[in-house]
């Protein structure tokens, strides 16, 4: 079956500081993508970064970027230089590529604390 | 603008009393599917459908229905809530494998 886990409940990064949110899956897709959302504390879930099974390169967008290790399944999102606005839960999430993209699942999440 | 609009943002209703969380989109989208989001367990997809007149259960549908009588619409039934479908819902929609693009959620609290 398929699963996300993400380890930390919580983190606090120091702001300018950068921060690695953990992310490992469990598939036995073939062809998956990755995403990383955030929901901040008014409630929308707000779209980050996407990673492909076959993409060769981490993605990066602005501050974000996703360290993909395929063979240990994990998909890290790395916010760098960390600002007060970065404050909010973040979920690591997987969809299939090929039949089965109607399934969309979710980790359980990380609360992150940006410190002035 | 591109977006899923849901309605009500916040519902507060009673045991048995039945209720609709009604979902548009605007992006021709194929792909909607509805999720509940509890503390400490992330969302969980309740059904998804692929197209009009196509919909399917996803990993906790128990309690909920819905329908896809037009492609931009996908609402949610509760035909007898319980307190224990008090959750934040949010619905979303996506053409074919690109991310999905959510709904600002509805609160609902059934007492």
């Amino acid at each position: 079956a398929q699963k996300i886990t993400q380890t930390q409940p919580g983190m606090f990064v120091q702001e300018k500081e950068a921060v690695t949110l953990d992310c490992t899956y469990d598939t036995s897709d073939q062809s998956y993508g990755l995403f990383w959302y955030k929901q901040p504390s008014s409630g929308e879930m707000i779209f980050l970064i996407y990673q492909g099974s076959y993409d060769e390169q981490n993605a990066t967008e602005g501050r974000y970027s996703l360290n993909f290790q395929k063979a240990r399944k994990s998909a890290n999102l790395v916010i760098s230089a960390s600002q007060l606005g970065d404050s909010a839960m973040y979920f690591c999430a997987m969809r299939g590529l090929g039949g089965t993209y109607d399934k969309v699942i979710f980790g359980p999440g990380t609360s992150l604390s940006v410190i002035p | 603008e591109a977006q899923v609009t849901q309605n009500p943002r916040y519902l507060i209703t009673v045991t048995g009393k039945k209720l609709t969380v009604t979902c548009s989109q605007n992006m021709n989208h194929e792909y909607m599917s509805w999720y509940r989001q509890d503390p400490g367990l992330g969302l969980r997809q309740i059904y998804y459908s692929m197209n009009v007149e196509v919909t399917d259960k996803g990993d906790v549908p128990e309690g909920y229905k819905v329908s896809r009588k037009e492609k931009r619409n996908f609402p949610l039934i509760l035909e007898s809530p319980s307190p224990n479908q008090t959750s934040l819902y949010f619905c979303a929609s996506s053409a074919g494998y690109s991310p999905l693009h959510f709904g600002n959620g509805t609160r609902l609290t059934v007492t």
